[in-house]
């Protein structure tokens, strides 16, 4: 069965570093999505992609964070500057009707 | 800003009984509602969906009820087995916005063997 696979699985990084997160969307979605959860809180919605552009994206996607789709398969996530409250578990996740398939996530880890 | 409320943080049930998960929503706007199963270090699961054109949605041992007037929404799991035990999320969406979903806070159901 298709799914979406994030690498790595964890991510350890200083303040003030970039980190790119990666994620292979199952190939014939077309919507792509960034969300978040911080340890013991909501899943919380950052950005949605569709059609090579940002669709929608919340308040706490700011300047620091940006999403590319280099090629046909990829889709990352950067965070320029990380700061301490950016630790969190970061989930990819596709879409073709509405129905959103997540991976595993990347733990963020900024110390 | 709660538009999606899980009040209920946990629920334990018995094996072979029913568990039922509530949601609550307060955005009118929202048209179509997933539930997601989440185990601990993997990302969320779907399993089941609902628009809002239907009252319920069944697929095997789970089904899903949407009230409309009353903005809420339960999940039935009957009969629970132990693998069911996990962090669920009722999550909703409008039809027109990019299909980004807003979910619910979780609750963690732990059937009982």
């Amino acid at each position: 069965e298709p799914e979406v696979t994030q690498t790595p699985s964890h991510q350890v990084t200083q303040m003030g570093q970039e980190v790119i997160l990666r994620c292979v969307p199952i190939s014939n979605h077309l919507y792509f999505y960034w969300y978040r959860q911080i340890l013991g809180q909501k899943v919380e919605f950052l950005v949605s992609f569709y059609n090579n552009e940002i669709s929608e994206k919340s308040e706490i996607f700011d300047d620091q964070f940006s999403v590319e789709r280099p090629d046909g398969s990829n889709f990352t996530l950067k965070i320029r500057s990380t700061k301490l409250e950016d630790s969190a578990m970061y989930f990819c996740a596709s879409s073709l009707d509405g129905k959103l398939f997540f991976g595993s996530g990347t733990q963020l880890s900024v110390l | 800003d709660q538009q999606v409320k899980q009040n209920s943080p946990s629920l334990s049930v018995q094996e072979g009984r029913i568990s039922i998960l509530n949601c609550d929503y307060t955005n009118s706007m929202f048209d179509y509602f997933l539930w997601y199963k989440k185990y601990p270090a993997e990302g969320p699961t779907f399993l089941i969906s609902i628009s809002s054109i239907k009252d319920k949605n069944e697929d095997g041992r789970f089904t899903v009820f949407l009230n409309k007037s009353a903005k809420h929404l339960s999940l039935h799991i009957v009969p629970s087995q132990p693998g069911d035990s996990a962090v669920y999320f009722c999550a909703a969406k409008e039809s027109g916005s990019a299909r980004q979903l807003t979910f619910g806070s979780g609750t963690q159901l732990t059937v009982l063997p």
